[in-house]
């Protein structure tokens, strides 16, 4: 299975809202989790089972899927939110897409 | 709150091995619970998995580097390790120990790994 991130880069403002996308290659069902990374940091889960916030993360988080199509929405970006955000399935991460500050 | 915490050498020769042992605290590595891993991330780049271990004692490895790559449990010290045979400068990244039921719920802070003579 590959998944497939896009954009690479996301330029976008605090406040603003953010949408993230991952595609996989075959059916995943929704067995599917989107993590965090910081500079210098290990990733951070945020959504296991392509829509369940894990523990602590903010309800601006919030992630969706139709067939192999997954998204990762950030509805008002705040200034900690800017990072690396990956998808996994199982063994496989994508690639990852860069949110920058515009 | 189950935490994780790489520790070996941050300097490997190449064609040596490399050798990573992840502690872990506030769960137990024999739990049926969870499963443990090993990810790597050359600087700069993505995120790529290297093996599961399961408190069985069972593995799965990736497919590129299973002839390299072996994870062990010792129960006794509640810890997981990494070997990595014949490395080479490709090899040379920041190693995380990780673990979850059904997904990478914890992570150790990562730990660098140069490989050069």
């Amino acid at each position: 299975i590959v998944l497939t991130q896009s954009p690479a880069t996301l330029s976008l403002s605090p406040g603003e809202r953010a949408t993230l996308s991952c595609r996989a290659s075959q059916s995943v069902s929704n067995y599917l989790a989107w993590y965090q990374q910081k500079p210098g940091q290990a990733p951070r889960l945020l959504i296991s089972d392509a829509s369940n916030r894990a523990t602590g993360i903010p309800a601006r988080f919030t992630g969706s899927w139709s067939g192999t199509d997954f998204t990762l929405t950030i509805s008002s970006l705040e200034p900690e939110d800017f990072a690396v955000y990956f998808c996994q399935h199982l063994n496989t991460f994508g690639q990852g897409t860069k949110l920058e500050i515009k | 709150q189950v935490q994780l915490q790489e520790s070996g050498p941050g300097l490997v020769k190449p064609s040596e091995t490399l050798s990573l042992t992840c502690t872990v605290s506030g769960g137990s590595v024999s739990s049926g619970s969870y499963f443990w891993s090993w990810i790597r991330q050359p600087p700069g780049k993505g995120l790529e998995w290297l093996g599961f271990l399961y408190s069985s004692g069972s593995t799965n490895y990736n497919p590129s580097l299973k002839s390299r790559v072996t994870l062990s449990l010792d129960t006794s010290k509640n810890q997981f390790s990494l070997k990595l045979t014949s490395v080479t400068a490709a090899d040379t990244a920041v190693y995380y120990c990780a673990g979850g039921t059904y997904y990478f719920d914890y992570w150790g802070q990562g730990t660098l790994v140069t490989v050069s003579s």
